[in-house]
């Protein structure tokens, strides 16, 4: 069946420093997410990506934050200075064309931890 | 803004029957849809309402009343398995999400 794949699983980074979590959604999806989950709390919406650019996206989302599919299965964000409340999950997700109801395929997760 | 309010906790035995509320404040709003989540791993779609109604999936069912803003899921013949945190989800659009806080359900035997 397939499936979202993210790389790393774990990443530990130190404050300021840049980090790039990778995905590769469904090949036949077409929508792009990023989400992210604090230890404890709600998921939350980053960005939603389709047709090569940004489609929405949440105040959390703000310059630090960028992504990119540099081609054509790889789907990334970018956080360019890190901070400590930055430190959460990272999931990836992808969604059929034209589907409206809400159901997000999603990945296992990037565990990020900014010291 | 958007916001959906979910009870943090319910606890039920095996083989009982356990609702999860949830009531949402969004502007503009799509429909509900309720994602189940493992230990922190990747939530798992498992229902979305458009319309008012029961919706059923086997063990499981959802129900929305947009009149009411309210919805709730419904779990059936519980299994240790189904121990884990419910979210709804909704919003504006499918493809810009708001999750509920979540309910972490313990099922005891």
């Amino acid at each position: 069946e397939p499936e979202v794949t993210q790389t790393p699983s774990h990443q530990v980074t130190q404050m300021g420093q840049e980090v790039i979590l990778r995905c590769v959604p469904i090949s036949n999806h077409l929508y792009f997410y990023w989400y992210r989950q604090i230890l404890g709390q709600k998921v939350e919406f980053l960005v939603s990506f389709y047709n090569n650019e940004i489609s929405e996206k949440s105040e959390i989302f703000d310059d630090q934050f960028s992504v990119e599919r540099p081609d054509g299965s790889n789907f990334t964000l970018k956080i360019r200075s890190t901070k400590l409340e930055d430190s959460a999950m990272y999931f990836c997700a992808s969604s059929r064309q034209g589907s409206n109801t809400g159901e997000l395929f999603f990945g296992e997760g990037s565990r990020l931890t900014v010291l | 803004g958007q916001s959906l309010e979910q009870p943090s906790e319910v606890t039920a035995v095996e083989g009982a029957i356990v609702q999860i509320n949830c009531t949402y404040q969004t502007s503009g709003f799509y429909g509900l849809s309720w994602y189940q989540q493992h230990d922190g791993g990747a939530p798992t779609f498992l229902s979305y309402n458009a319309l008012d109604g029961l919706e059923e999936t086997g063990r499981f069912s959802s129900f929305l009343s947009r009149s009411d803003s309210y919805g709730y899921l419904l779990l059936q013949e519980l299994q240790m398995k189904d121990s884990a945190s419910y979210f709804c989800a909704g919003g504006g659009s499918a493809r810009q999400l708001t999750f509920g806080s979540g309910t972490q359900l313990t099922v005891l035997p």
